[in-house]
């Protein structure tokens, strides 16, 4: 089955830790993206990544990084940086910018 | 400048009643694309529709129909005799000419109350 994957589900991490979010797609599409949702709050975009080894910051980028070193693959690292970093995060995939975003089950950061 | 605006932040009716999510967007673009998510308490949101602007038919999906109406910039969304599991936050979003970056509604929460 086609789909995106996200790991872990659940994650908590000691304030001043780096933490590096897992997102898989197997759908063939050349751009994925990283949402960050706060409670009772919409959506908003962190990166976004159009095509292999190639990004662009959304919104509110800072604090956070990303790599796109294969179609399948766009980790996040939310770094130290962030001041705030915890929030339900988002990972997205689409074929080009026009086309349907398809998001995958989300993964819940803790900072402790 | 683009935008979109989901007015209503919560509706609560009780099942079987019928219920509608307005939709209002703001564009320059003659281009642009037009969705809909539904998001459960489970977190992941589910893709329900996407409209571009030339193609102005309303849609039926089941209990669920959209209307876009270019004249008033809207695309509202409406569940006919509503279930328990039907209560979700929907969002509405918009993507001009092929933009990476979708526009986000602030979402309505949908209460079904048995």
């Amino acid at each position: 089955d086609g789909g995106i994957t996200q790991s872990p589900k659940y994650l908590f991490r000691k304030e001043g830790q780096n933490v590096t979010l897992s997102c898989e797609q197997n759908l063939n599409h050349d751009a994925m993206y990283w949402y960050r949702q706060d409670p009772g709050q919409g959506l908003r975009l962190i990166y976004y990544s159009q095509i292999v080894n190639d990004f662009q910051k959304g919104d509110i980028a800072e604090g956070y990084s990303v790599s796109r070193e294969k179609k399948e693959s766009f980790p996040l690292t939310v770094t130290s940086a962030q001041k705030n970093p915890t929030a339900f995060y988002l990972c997205a995939s689409s074929g080009t910018g026009a086309d349907t975003q398809y998001f995958g089950p989300g993964t819940r950061l803790t900072v402790l | 400048a683009q935008k979109v605006t989901q007015a209503q932040t919560e509706i609560s009716v009780v099942e079987k009643e019928d219920v509608t999510l307005d939709c209002v967007y703001e564009t320059r673009d003659t281009t642009y694309y037009l969705f809909w998510y539904k998001q459960p308490p489970s977190g992941e949101l589910v893709f329900l529709i996407r409209r571009n602007s030339f193609d102005e038919q309303n849609e039926i999906s089941g209990r669920y129909s959209w209307n876009f109406q270019k004249s008033t910039s809207s695309f509202n969304f409406t569940i006919t005799a509503s279930q328990v599991v039907d209560s979700a936050v929907y969002f509405c979003a918009l993507s001009e000419r092929g933009n990476y970056q979708l526009i986000w509604g602030a979402g309505t929460k949908l209460i079904i109350k048995p």
